[in-house]
């Protein structure tokens, strides 16, 4: 059974880059697209990307200037870096798994890591 | 660009139906799958439907999913309500320019 890990510091600096890595054990990180997405306290959900295990990649066009998703295959991890962050990125990051579809493009998780906090604050 | 809107929460009685909506702004809800996602509390979101009405292996058949075109709208429908659906509710649909978009979320209250 696949299992999602999300690790990286729950504090950052305003103005400094949040890093986190998502390690997958269970399975292979091969075919699958995998995703960032993030809860700021006591509100929704919003996608900030993914990344297929080649390293093709898409964003959200409001993140997009800020975000960069990669890929170890041989680690079988995927990180998320996200540049000049506010108090706004305050938020729980979550990662997750996104089948391929018949239409190549993925658009829905299957499999979700636990979530972890991180607080922008100096 | 499109939004989906979800009521800010519903309320229903054990062993009873409740159906949770989510309309989308603009584009037909139909030409893109909805999935929904149930957070229950202090814990990760989890998949209860994919493409429209389909449930992974695990879900119980007490959850179900369909779209309308006619009001553009998809819902969420748990039958025999039981206190563990308590959770807050998530739909989420796509297009060509917004790869992944979510509603606000819903929560389910069980009395």
């Amino acid at each position: 059974q696949v299992q999602l890990q999300e690790s990286g510091p729950g504090l950052v600096k305003p103005s400094e880059t949040l890093s986190l890595t998502c390690t997958v054990s269970g399975g292979s990180i091969s075919s699958y697209y995998w995703s960032w997405i993030r809860q700021p306290p006591g509100k929704g959900l919003e996608w900030i990307g993914y990344i297929y295990y080649s390293g093709s990649t898409n964003y959200n066009p409001s993140l997009k200037s800020r975000v960069t998703i990669s890929v170890d295959t041989s680690k079988n991890q995927f990180s998320l870096k996200l540049s000049s962050v506010t108090a706004a990125d305050t938020a729980v990051y979550y990662c997750a798994r996104a089948p391929p579809t018949i239409f190549g493009t993925p658009y829905y998780m299957d499999v979700w890591g636990k979530g972890t906090t991180v607080t922008v604050s100096s | 660009n499109f939004m989906l809107t979800q009521p800010h929460s519903v309320s229903e009685s054990p062993g009873k139906t409740v159906t949770i909506s989510c309309t989308r702004s603009s584009g037909s809800i139909a030409s893109n799958y909805v999935q929904w996602y149930q957070q229950r509390p202090g814990s990760a979101p989890t998949t209860v439907i994919y493409e429209d009405n389909q449930r992974p292996s695990g879900v119980p058949d007490r959850f179900s999913g369909s779209i309308d075109s006619s009001s553009n709208s998809a819902s969420l429908t748990i039958s025999g309500l039981k206190t563990e659906d308590e959770a807050d509710y998530y739909c989420q649909s796509y297009d060509s320019s917004n790869p992944w978009v979510f509603g606000g979320g819903t929560k389910l209250t069980v009395l």
